[in-house]
C-alpha cells in the first residue's frame, strides 16, 4: 500500500507569512508525529497524536507552531509569522500503534526555507 | 549532554569492510531504533529492538539495556549503505522518540 506522503515537497516562503504542511499517514495507522531536522543537525520531534487522545505538544518550539489531526487521517502542521530558523524539513511519520513500542514510518518531508 | 550520543560522527570505509556504529544514551527506554537517511532521501526504519541482537540481511543491529548501548553492524560493506544512520530511543508512558544526531557513512567503491 501507499507509505506516508506529505505535500508540499518544497516550500519557500517570506518571512512573516503562514505556511501550512500536510501529512496524509498509512490508512489504519492510528498514531502519527511531527519531526523538524535543521541543515546539520538532528531531528526533533514537534507533536505526536494517538487516536482520540489529547495530543502531545510537548516538542513544539513556540506558540507560532500548531498541529491539527482530522480523526485518524490527515494532519496539517501549520507555522504562523515565520521566521528564518524555521526553515528547516519537517518530517511527517506514522505507526500502528497496536502494542507499545511501535515501528514508525516516515514521509519524504516538506523542505520549508524562509527568506 | 545529549541524552542519545553516537560515534562516530563520520566514518569512510572501503567496500566490503565491516561497519560498526554505536549509540550510547541516558535514560531508561523502552526500545531503540536505526533509521537510514540517504542524501536527499527520506527516511527508513531499518530497526526497532527492546533486547538482544536483530539481523536483517546485511545489517545487524544489537542492544545492551544495563549498559544503554547499541551497535548498527553493516557486514561486506557496499556503496549503496553510504548513507546518514540514526540512533533513536523511545521512552515510558508515550511514543516520543529523541534522536542521536547521525553518523554519517561514506563507502568507496
Amino acid at each position: 500500500g501507499a507509505g506516508v506522503s506529505q505535500s508540499p515537497s518544497n516550500k519557500v516562503t517570506e518571512k512573516g507569512k503562514d505556511v501550512e504542511l500536510r501529512c496524509d499517514p498509512i490508512s489504519g495507522h492510528t498514531a502519527l508525529y511531527w519531526y523538524r531536522q535543521r541543515l546539520g543537525q538532528g531531528l526533533e520531534f514537534l507533536i505526536y497524536f494517538q487516536g482520540n487522545s489529547a495530543p502531545d505538544k510537548s516538542g513544539l518550539p513556540s506558540d507560532r507552531f500548531s498541529a491539527e489531526r482530522t480523526g485518524e487521517s490527515v494532519s496539517t502542521l501549520t507555522i504562523q509569522r515565520t521566521q528564518q530558523e524555521d526553515s528547516a524539513v519537517y518530517l511527517c511519520a506514522s505507526s500502528l500503534v497496536t502494542a507499545s513500542p511501535s515501528e514508525q514510518y516516515f514521509g519524504p518531508g516538506t523542505r520549508l526555507t524562509v527568506t | 549532554k545529549n541524552e542519545v550520543e553516537q560515534s562516530p560522527q563520520n566514518l569512510t570505509a572501503q567496500e566490503g569492510e565491516f561497519i560498526t556504529i554505536n549509540c550510547s544514551y541516558s535514560v531508561g527506554i523502552s526500545a531503540l531504533h536505526w533509521l537510514q537517511q540517504h542524501p536527499g532521501g527520506g527516511i527508513v526504519s531499518l530497526f526497532m529492538l527492546s533486547s538482544g541482537k536483530k539481523k536483517h540481511g546485511r545489517l545487524i543491529a544489537t542492544i545492551n539495556i544495563q549498559e544503554k548501548h547499541s551497535s548498527l553492524h553493516i557486514t561486506a560493506s557496499h556503496p549503496r549503505d553510504s548513507a546518514v544512520y540514526i540512533c533513536a530511543v523511545k521512552g515510558f508512558g508515550n511514543e516520543k522518540l529523541t534522536f542521536g544526531t547521525g553518523t554519517r557513512l561514506t563507502i568507496i567503491p
